[in-house]
């Protein structure tokens, strides 16, 4: 079993749509937890950091974390084609970067 | 400034060539990452300093040789590099440690090992 899964994608949606991104993982030491979003040929971009288990809203993404369930969600309201992008999930113990882990990645295509 | 800057962004390099990637940031982060991203993979670590001394080294080949000379500046030294080490190599930086930023990433340098 990889430490972190991800749906696999490609996800296509038409532009409007609630998108839901997910990954579960197997380390239950896991503290801290990210969503990054990567252009073609770009570095990835923080957009959602959370600790521990809860919601976090920011503008049209909401991030879940579910530490009982090793569940963690991305949600994305009102989906533009300017989202359309590679979605990570990551992870960590906690700082420096030890064990910081990436999942595999969903692309994401929203459709006008 | 709330960027980290590396250059080149595009570099082909043969087997035989000594090459070095740099990093830059002025945010004041005090640990900085090199990554290794191949297509469709997400990035994997493969150094980390903290406080500029080198702290995680993920078993790295020695053909890989990071230095960071000042708390701005990260470099990767090249040499007697492979084909297969062709791929996107991705700078980051964070506060001390996560703080509430995550991480910052740069933008990469696409080599090419020919």
């Amino acid at each position: 079993q990889k430490e972190v899964e991800q749906d696999p994608g490609p996800l296509s949606v038409p532009e409007g749509a609630i998108v839901s991104l997910n990954c579960t993982y197997s380390n239950s030491a896991f503290q801290y937890f990210m969503w990054y979003r990567q252009y073609s040929r770009k570095g990835p971009e923080l957009l959602m950091y959370t600790y521990s288990s809860g919601n976090k809203e920011d503008g049209r993404f909401t991030a879940q974390v579910d530490k009982s369930s090793k569940y963690i969600s991305l949600f994305i309201r009102d989906s533009q084609p300017s989202d359309s992008a590679t979605y990570l999930c990551a992870m960590t113990l906690g700082n420096y970067g030890q064990n910081f882990v990436f999942g595999p990645g969903t692309r994401l295509s929203v459709l006008p | 400034d709330t960027e980290v800057t590396q250059t080149p962004k595009h570099l082909v390099m043969g087997m035989t060539n000594k090459k070095s990637l740099k990093c830059e940031q002025h945010m004041g982060h005090r640990a900085m990452y090199w990554y290794k991203q191949k297509a469709k993979k997400p990035p994997e670590l493969m150094f980390v300093y903290s406080y500029e001394k080198l702290s995680i080294n993920e078993s790295v080949p020695s053909r890989f040789s990071p230095e960071c000379p000042n708390s701005s500046l990260l470099n990767l030294h090249l040499h007697a590099l492979q084909p297969e080490d062709s791929a996107l190599y991705l700078c980051a930086s964070s506060q001390g440690g996560l703080g509430d930023y995550g991480y910052t990433f740069g933008s990469g340098t696409r080599l090419t090992v020919v």
